[in-house]
């Protein structure tokens, strides 16, 4: 149980086109979605926090502008890069959990390169 | 403010050693506690957790006691294999909220044959 996929694993776009990355709880409720973004040999980095159904809540210094979330349903999250750039090159990962629990299952990544 | 300290990796071992990631936590409340392993190129997978003091949290050999008097949570192994090379990461959820986690550098481990 407590399966999160994502999809696309890997994908390649032109400088200044826009990616969407899906994030789905498949055997669960996720009321609660993360995403993170993590570099070569790093930490995670939170990225923003999406409750189903209202406004995801973004860290100091991420653009929401640019990293469009939507959480529509208690099985999927997008996140969407907007006029992508090189440096937005990175591995995203999303989690999820239900609410009121303390443990976030993780999907398997998305590994996003710009040219 | 809350935050997770790992040890430096990398740790290089040989297969049927013994293993130890030192984490040592400072948090407000009581949070708890989270080793996750990353494999290279996926996500994370959840290795063990424990949400007391003094709870024990133990999976595929592995195991990391929640201890409050010295805020650590270290992980252990008594005899590690190939297959457990990865990075390791140990984590905590704050306690109330949204329970966001707070990771520490992670600790990549390399079992040599």
């Amino acid at each position: 149980g407590a399966v999160v996929s994502q999809h696309p694993s890997r994908v390649i776009c032109k400088s200044g086109t826009s990616v969407k990355i899906e994030c789905r709880s498949l055997d669960f409720q996720a009321t609660t979605m993360f995403w993170y973004r993590q570099f070569p040999k790093q930490s995670l980095m939170l990225m923003a926090t999406s409750n189903e159904g209202s406004k995801a809540t973004y860290e100091q210094g991420v653009e929401k502008d640019k990293f469009l979330i939507n959480h529509a349903s208690l099985t999927l999250s997008t996140l969407t890069v907007t006029s992508a750039h090189p440096e937005d090159s990175s591995f995203y990962i999303c989690s999820a959990k239900t609410g009121g629990a303390d443990t976030q299952y993780f999907g398997p990544g998305t590994r996003l390169t710009v040219l | 403010g809350n935050s997770v300290t790992q040890m430096e990796g990398p740790v290089t071992l040989s297969e049927e050693a013994f293993l130890t990631i030192n984490c040592t936590y400072t948090a407000t409340g009581y949070p708890s506690l989270f080793w996750y392993v990353q494999y290279p190129g996926e996500g994370l997978q959840l290795l063990l957790k424990a949400t007391k003091a003094d709870d024990k949290g133990s999976n595929k050999g592995f195991e990391a006691t929640y201890r409050k008097e010295t805020t650590s949570f270290h992980l252990e192994k008594g005899s590690v294999q190939v297959s457990d090379s990865a990075v390791y990461f140990c984590a905590l959820s704050t306690a109330s909220g949204t329970y966001k986690y707070i990771f520490g550098t992670g600790t990549r481990l390399k079992v040599l044959a």
